[in-house]
């Protein structure tokens, strides 16, 4: 089974409106922690935003804010007021285990988000 | 602010030659990462690095691959006979800074594509 599941491969946003980019996981292990990555087309991965399996709140990051949904094991990135900029392939990750433990992060398969004028 | 570095940015290679990919992480990290993207595709692990030795490693990491961090800053990934199927972009990265509030998420160098003809 995947570990994680993005199922939308592309989308498309108007310029200032708010987008969200689904993902979901699996997993057994109670202490894990979801991640956002954005790659641009020059290829580098930049980490957006992070959720631990613990933390009561959903975590945001300026305009960047997770919803994290633990009984349904969902964790979907929520962009608002798109920008131009924005446009780039983002991917979900997760680690399992906690968070000093080295574990490798695996990644869902991406979204292409495509921001028009 | 610290990076991960890695060299070279491209490199084009013959099938069945040699190739060494570099990357110096950031001092501070403890675990160490790489990770290979086929072009269009998801980031996929090969291996992990902790306390100098390989801490897990992925079914794509065979007996062709190996890693090592001879000098305590470099840390290397050789590709001995590489095929046409080894063409990708590298992904360096590091993890884990004790005694700071680190969520394990992976900082990763700006990657290192190989081309394989």
């Amino acid at each position: 089974a995947q570990k994680i599941t993005q199922t939308q491969p592309g989308m498309f946003v108007q310029e200032k409106e708010a987008v969200t980019l689904d993902c979901t996981y699996d997993t057994s292990d109670p202490s894990y922690g979801l991640f956002w990555y954005k790659q641009p087309s020059s290829g580098e991965m930049i980490f957006l935003i992070y959720q631990g399996s613990y933390d009561q709140q959903n975590a945001t990051e300026g305009r960047y804010s997770l919803n994290f949904q633990k009984a349904r094991k969902s964790a979907n990135l929520v962009i608002s007021a798109s920008q131009l900029g924005d446009s780039a392939m983002y991917f979900c990750a997760m680690r399992e285990g906690w968070e000093a433990s080295g574990s490798r992060l695996t990644f869902g398969e991406g979204t292409q988000l495509t921001v028009n004028p | 602010e610290p990076e991960v570095t890695q060299t070279p940015s491209h490199q084009v290679t013959q099938m069945g030659q040699e190739v060494i990919l570099r990357c110096v992480p950031i001092s501070n990290h403890l675990y160490f990462y790489w990770y290979r993207q086929i072009l269009g595709q998801k980031v996929e692990f090969l291996v992990s690095f902790y306390n100098n030795e390989i801490s897990e490693k992925s079914e794509i990491f065979d007996d062709q691959f190996s890693v090592e961090r001879p000098d305590g800053s470099n840390f290397t990934l050789k590709i001995r006979s590489t095929k046409l199927e080894d063409s990708a972009m590298y992904f360096c990265a590091g993890a884990w800074n004790p005694g700071a509030d680190d969520t394990g998420e992976l900082f990763f160098g700006e990657g290192s594509r190989l081309t394989v003809l």
